[in-house]
């Protein structure tokens, strides 16, 4: 069954510390995408990738880093950078940049 | 660069009622026009989209009409029902661009 897996579903981070989310994608799509949704904000870009080994900035791409070395995946490394880390984060990805975007069930971090 | 304004933020309506939820876009060049729906705690589905070729699509209860003069397209849900309560965001893009723009977002409360 195709689909987009975002892992952990909740993750916790202690202050200066960098995490990794995990996205991975089976539907062979060409671009993805992270976004960043806080209450009243709708869905912020962070980061995008149209192929593999290339990614551009979103709207809020500081203090995130993101890599593309696989087509299937796309991990985003929140860093110490941060500072308010605090939010629902969402992975899409779609056939090309202007196509229809699937999302996974996204990653919930709170800062302890 | 484009920009996708979304309203109401919030539309609360009886069961049986229609609903409908407007997005204005800035950028002529768009041409895909696609609305998400999204449940607590998941990430958004794709329920209907329109390319600027035509000016209206159903499916079943949804529909969506796009007025390209006017630069607005709309989603209008038919017999609401509970489970139609989500959050419904609504997106805007064209080849080139390389990501979908997407509305702030409207929160649909159906009441029984």
């Amino acid at each position: 069954d195709g689909g987009i897996t975002q892992s952990p579903k909740y993750l916790f981070r202690k202050e200066g510390q960098n995490v990794t989310l995990s996205c991975e994608q089976n539907l062979n799509h060409d671009a993805m995408y992270w976004y960043r949704q806080d209450p009243g904000q709708g869905l912020r870009l962070i980061y995008y990738s149209q192929i593999v080994n290339d990614f551009q900035k979103g709207d809020i791409a500081e203090g995130y880093s993101v890599s593309r070395e696989k087509k299937e995946s796309f991990p985003l490394t929140v860093t110490s950078a941060q500072k308010n880390p605090t939010a629902f984060y969402l992975c899409a990805s779609s056939m090309e940049g202007w196509a229809p975007q699937h999302f996974g069930d996204g990653t919930r971090l709170s800062i302890l | 660069g484009e920009n996708v304004e979304q309203h109401p933020s919030t539309l609360s309506v009886q069961e049986g009622d229609s609903a409908v939820i407007k997005c204005t876009y800035s950028d002529s060049a768009s041409n895909y026009f696609p609305w998400y729906k999204q449940e607590l705690g998941k990430g958004p589905q794709l329920i209907i989209d329109i390319r600027s070729n035509v000016g209206e699509k159903k499916d079943q209860r949804i529909a969506v009409t796009l007025n390209k003069t006017a630069k607005h397209f709309s989603l209008h849900i038919t017999e609401t029902q509970p489970e139609d309560s989500a959050v419904y965001f609504c997106a805007a893009t064209w080849p080139g661009q390389g990501n979908l723009i997407f509305g702030k977002g409207t929160k649909l409360s159906v009441k029984p």
